[in-house]
């Protein structure tokens, strides 16, 4: 089993839709999460982090399931501007700082 | 503030060429992580650096990698005799050294060739 497992999609969605994505990690111990946005041969930039059970910026919202070891993040009224790659990121709990990555899952906006 | 820099952008070598991948962290970042990601695929971690030490290499391949981050200047990474298999993006971040460690911040990239 991969250490983090995301849907690749793509997903295509009208603009104004709402959209959800999950992402199952498989260690247990892991304590932090993170949602990354990278657009098409551009760096990965931080979108949301979740600490406890969730988290909500605006459009967007995390939730975490400890339980069953999935991640999911909610996109609200997509905007154009929305379509990216999507990269569900977990600290290795081993420590050091390593960030394991997701394959990430492709959004698309169409208007 | 200037983020993460990376040069060169892109660069195209030769089998059995060197390249050189260099990287300055945010001002007042002093933990440098270098990524590698190959097409279509998710990025890799490959090592974890402070100032003049290394402090997690468990990514790197055993052989024609380095890395070094000294104590002035820019982080280096290395990879010796390349081959046409080392074409990738590789990806920078840094970190501060208190606070929540975890977050990340990457540099645009350097996009190696292998001719």
């Amino acid at each position: 089993r991969k250490e983090v497992e995301q849907d690749p999609g793509p997903f295509n969605v009208p603009e104004g839709a709402t959209v959800a994505f999950n992402c199952t990690y498989s260690n247990s111990a892991s304590q932090s999460f993170f949602w990354y946005r990278q657009d098409c041969r551009k760096e990965p930039k931080l979108l949301m982090s979740v600490y406890s059970s969730g988290n909500e910026d605006g459009r967007f919202t995390a939730q975490l399931n400890r339980a069953s070891q999935y991640i999911s993040l909610l996109i609200r009224d997509s905007k154009l501007s929305d379509s990216a790659t999507y990269l569900c990121v977990v600290p290795s709990p081993g420590g050091y700082n390593k960030l394991i990555f997701g394959a990430g899952t492709r959004l698309a906006v169409h208007p | 503030n200037a983020g993460v820099m990376q040069n060169p952008r892109h660069l195209v070598r030769r089998r059995g060429q060197e390249a050189r991948l260099r990287c300055s962290p945010m001002k007042g970042h002093s933990h440098v992580y270098w990524y590698r990601q190959l097409p279509e695929e998710g990025l890799k971690f490959m090592v974890y650096l402070q100032k003049e030490n290394i402090i997690d290499e468990s990514g790197m391949p055993k052989e024609r990698f380095s890395a070094e981050f000294p104590k002035e200047g820019p982080s280096i990474l290395r990879i010796q005799q390349v081959v046409r298999g080392d074409s990738a993006a590789y990806f920078c971040a840094s970190s501060p050294p208190r606070g929540r460690k975890n977050i990340q911040y990457f540099g645009a990239g350097t996009r190696l060739s292998v001719l």
